[in-house]
């Protein structure tokens, strides 16, 4: 059981070109997450999913696009990269609980550097 | 506007000296307090959930309180092993987002 992955753990971009980040879980649930963590800033949320083939905007969507086809991936594009995207990148997922609660389990992140 | 502040933003103990980190936060409808690890170059891993004020729960040498307005994580006996940077997260009415605080950087020195 590998919980969350996320692939590539490190890239570098010039700005202007593009890339596609990936996330897999294999807990089989139902929601993912994909945030942004910067110094001084704590983790901020860019987009998120309720389920296979739905898509929603968190708190900093601007540049990003994301995708879920399948419930277990979920995949984070960046159209035209900015070093302001500079930063490293978490995948999560959750899923209710009997309790009701929705804690969140992260990927291991993907460290972003655009020049 | 839900918001967590944390403090301090980092803390150096001697190794068997206990303390607490903070977690002060401002939610519409608290639906959990969330209380995470994180460890350099590594994503954050899940500690606790508290739902209500007056509610505690324990893991080895932490314990988490939580009040209507902030919560506590306790290290009681703190080793090298423990040094992390711990984060706290509430999750308010509607969807389940979580909205972060920065992180308290603990260092424990044997």
């Amino acid at each position: 059981n590998a919980g969350v992955t996320q692939t590539p753990k490190f890239r570098v971009l010039k700005t202007g070109q593009s890339m596609t980040l990936l996330c897999a879980q294999d807990m089989n649930h139902e929601y993912m997450y994909w945030y942004r963590q910067d110094p001084g800033m704590g983790l901020r949320l860019i987009h998120y999913s309720v389920g296979e083939g739905t898509t929603a905007k968190g708190e900093v969507p601007d540049g990003y696009n994301v995708s879920r086809l399948k419930k277990q991936n979920f995949l984070l594009g960046l159209e035209s990269a900015a070093p302001s995207q500079t930063s490293v990148y978490f995948c999560a997922s959750s899923s209710r609980t009997s309790g009701g609660s929705y804690e969140q389990y992260f990927g291991p992140g993907t460290r972003l550097t655009v020049t | 506007e839900d918001q967590v502040t944390q403090s301090p933003e980092a803390l150096r103990l001697q190794e068997g000296e206990s303390s607490s980190l903070n977690c002060s936060y401002t939610v519409s409808g608290l639906r959990g307090l969330f209380w995470y690890r994180q460890d350099p170059g590594k994503g954050p891993e899940f500690l606790f959930t508290l739902y209500s004020a007056g509610e505690e729960k324990e893991k080895e040498r932490l314990k988490a309180t939580l009040t209507k307005k902030e919560s506590f994580l306790h290290i009681t006996a703190p080793k090298p092993e423990d040094s992390a940077t711990y984060l706290c997260a509430v999750r308010g009415e509607g969807f389940q987002k979580l909205v972060f605080g920065t992180g308290t950087r603990l260092l424990v020195s044997p």
